[in-house]
């Protein structure tokens, strides 16, 4: 099992450029989630899903679209990239509410 | 407001001894406390998982304690590695929530 990937790693952006962070799991999970890491800060939740067709808004939502069409696949769409989204995001699954989170590798995003 | 606090922010020991990390929270209704252990540049990688009714629980040479009446837990790493150098994050959920409330984290450095 690869468990869950992201895609790109590294990206670069330009104020008002649009892009979306791909995010994948093959544990069959129904739960999964985006978070930002930024310095100082715990990560914050972004948006998350418990099944597919069905999304819901976390913390910090704002800026920030998701879409839920498979079990295995939630992308993250930025609309229209601000420099305060220059941060780390991790895409996250688990088989359900009591059980552990699988995080992926990260994509360190920096907005010009 | 729920949340979590960690101490200390940073700790640094010598190879082969023992430290703890403590996490105090205020999340209500209590559902579960997650330890991650996140290695510079990659996702966080659970630790431990204690629901309300569990006081204690290990994975090798990391042992948790919690004490839901006090909302207090602590992560205790016995003969510490140099491999144990990471940043430790406490996470605790509240009941009826997919929704996880992370702490900042405490950066531990073993040298050796």
């Amino acid at each position: 099992n690869a468990g869950v990937t992201q895609t790109p790693k590294f990206q670069v952006l330009k104020t008002g450029q649009s892009m979306t962070l791909q995010c994948a799991q093959d544990m069959n999970h129904e739960y999964m989630s985006w978070y930002r890491q930024d310095p100082g800060m715990g990560l914050r939740l972004i948006h998350y899903s418990v099944g597919a067709g069905i999304t819901d808004q976390g913390e910090v939502p704002n800026g920030y679209n998701v879409s839920r069409s498979t079990t295995e696949d939630f992308p993250l769409r930025l609309l229209s990239a601000a420099p305060s989204q220059t941060s780390v995001y991790f895409c996250a699954s688990s088989s359900g509410a009591p059980g552990p989170q699988y995080f992926g590798p990260g994509t360190r995003l920096t907005v010009l | 407001k729920n949340q979590v606090e960690q101490s200390p922010q940073s700790l640094i020991i010598l190879e082969g001894k023992n430290c703890t990390l403590q996490c105090n929270y205020t999340v209500s209704p209590f559902s579960n406390l997650r330890w991650y252990k996140q290695d510079t540049g990659r996702g966080p990688v659970s630790l431990t998982i204690m629901t309300f009714s569990e006081n204690t629980k290990s994975n090798g040479r990391y042992t948790a304690t919690l004490d839901a009446d006090t909302k207090q837990s602590s992560l205790h790493i016995t003969a510490s590695q140099l491999s144990d150098s990471a940043s430790y994050i406490c996470v605790v959920s509240a009941t009826g929530t997919y929704k996880y409330i992370f702490g900042t984290g405490t950066r531990l450095k073993v040298l050796a």
